[in-house]
């Protein structure tokens, strides 16, 4: 079955300590994106990117990294500098990043921490 | 700048009621509408869209109208059932960067009692 697989569903962060969220599509979509979700706040854009080797910053993403080293997987570093990292992480992904196009969603991580 | 207002709720109705989520948004251009649902635990999922003025969106029995004269997207169904209990995003797509990103709503989370 073609879909978006996130792993974990649940992950714990220490202080101090960098982690990474992986987000694997195959779909064969071009365009890939990584949304925070805090309660009450709706969805927050963190990094999109349209193609691979190539990622653009979103509304949030100061102590955040990500890479887009192959067309399928778009995985997302949560850094020490991100002050409050706790929250569901959902990765998104669109054949293109053209008008009207549909964005399709993983089933989500949640990052706590410890 | 471009934003996105929706009822937020929480709501709860019993079986079989009738169901409106008002949905109104601010851009410029003409931006495409969509509502996505997320079932609890889970990412989430387009539930319709429309992409220009006076187009309808429909799917498994909800409906919403592109209405550019008064900037709204609200979202009905005649008859909810218990699996419609879930929490109903509105998003607009904007062009930025060159590519097309979504702006959220809030949230509402539903509640159907049987």
């Amino acid at each position: 079955d073609g879909g978006i697989t996130q792993s974990p569903k649940y992950l714990f962060r220490k202080e101090g300590q960098n982690v990474t969220l992986s987000c694997e599509q195959n779909l064969n979509h071009d365009a890939m994106y990584w949304y925070r979700q805090d309660p009450g706040q709706g969805l927050r854009l963190i990094y999109y990117s349209q193609i691979v080797n190539d990622f653009q910053k979103g509304d949030i993403a100061e102590g955040y990294s990500v890479s887009r080293e192959k067309k399928e997987s778009f995985p997302l570093t949560v850094t020490s500098a991100q002050k409050n990292p706790t929250a569901f992480y959902l990765c998104a992904s669109s054949i293109g990043a053209g008008r009207g196009e549909t964005q399709y969603f993983g089933p989500g991580t949640r990052l706590l921490v410890l | 700048g471009d934003s996105v207002t929706q009822m937020e709720g929480p709501v709860t109705l019993s079986e079989e009621a009738f169901l409106t989520i008002n949905c109104t948004y601010t851009a410029t251009g003409y931006p495409s509408l969509f509502w996505y649902v997320q079932y609890p635990g889970e990412g989430l999922q387009l539930l319709l869209k429309a992409t220009k003025a006076d187009d309808k969106g429909s799917n498994k029995g909800f409906e919403a109208t592109y209405r550019k004269e008064t900037t709204s997207f609200h979202l009905e169904k005649g008859s909810v059932q218990v699996s419609d209990s879930a929490v109903y995003f509105c998003a607009l797509s904007i062009t930025q960067g060159g590519s097309e990103k979504l702006v959220f709503g809030k949230g509402m989370k539903l509640t159907v009692n049987p």
